[in-house]
């Protein structure tokens, strides 16, 4: 099983670019999740989604957009990515009172 | 709002035994989760507190007061490995959204 993964691994975009930041999991969970990790903090929610179908904002969530495609796929989308969005996205995935992290994004924004 | 403290810092030598405070300020409360996470990597789970009273898994404890808001991760035996950023978060729910502490890092040496 290869839990919960994410692409890119890493990736550069240029001011005003999009892009789409995948995740998946084989885990068989209802409730994922997309947080980012600026250097020296701790994980900030961007958005969740409790169950298939359904999506809601977490703390910071200016600038994003998701779908939840089903019950394995998580997407983050940047429409218009800017230098603040510069950060490390983990996707994360819920059982047991436990998340469970992805492997991350790098994204640098110039 | 929602707020979590814990130490920026902690130093410790090899064989000795560390205790990472975290005191939370929330609006509702379903627990307490610590993770772990090396430079680099993905968070990963080491224990849950959802009542008060000590959680023990190995060399690690974790405690909960809620009458306190206030709980601690307790490493014994530290090992050069235990080096890395270990994160409180509180949360639960239906959604179990986590707000996560901003972090103490973590140096064992020699």
């Amino acid at each position: 099983n290869a839990g919960v993964t994410q692409t890119p691994k890493f990736q550069v975009l240029k001011t005003g670019q999009s892009m789409t930041l995948q995740c998946a999991q084989d885990m068989n969970h209802n409730s994922m999740y997309w947080y980012r990790q600026d250097p020296g903090m701790g994980l900030r929610l961007i958005y969740y989604s409790a169950s298939e179908g359904t999506t809601d904002k977490g703390e910071v969530p200016n600038g994003y957009n998701v779908s939840r495609l089903n019950k394995r796929e998580f997407s983050l989308r940047l429409e218009s990515a800017a230098p603040s969005q510069t950060s490390v996205y983990f996707c994360a995935t819920l059982g047991e009172e436990t998340q469970y992290f992805g492997p991350g994004t790098r994204l640098l924004v110039l | 709002g929602q707020s979590l403290e814990q130490p920026s810092e902690v130093t410790a030598v090899e064989g000795a035994i560390v205790q990472i405070n975290c005191t939370y300020q929330t609006s509702g409360f379903y627990g307490l989760s610590w993770y772990q996470q090396h430079d680099g990597g993905a968070p990963t789970f080491l224990s849950y507190n959802g009542l008060d009273g000590l959680e023990e898994t190995g060399r690690f404890s974790s405690f909960l007061s809620r009458s306190d808001s206030y709980g601690y991760l307790l490493l014994q035996e530290l090992q050069m490995k235990d080096s890395a950023s270990y994160f409180c978060a509180v949360g639960g729910g239906a959604t179990n959204k986590l707000i996560f502490g901003t972090g103490t890092l973590l140096a064992v040496q020699p």
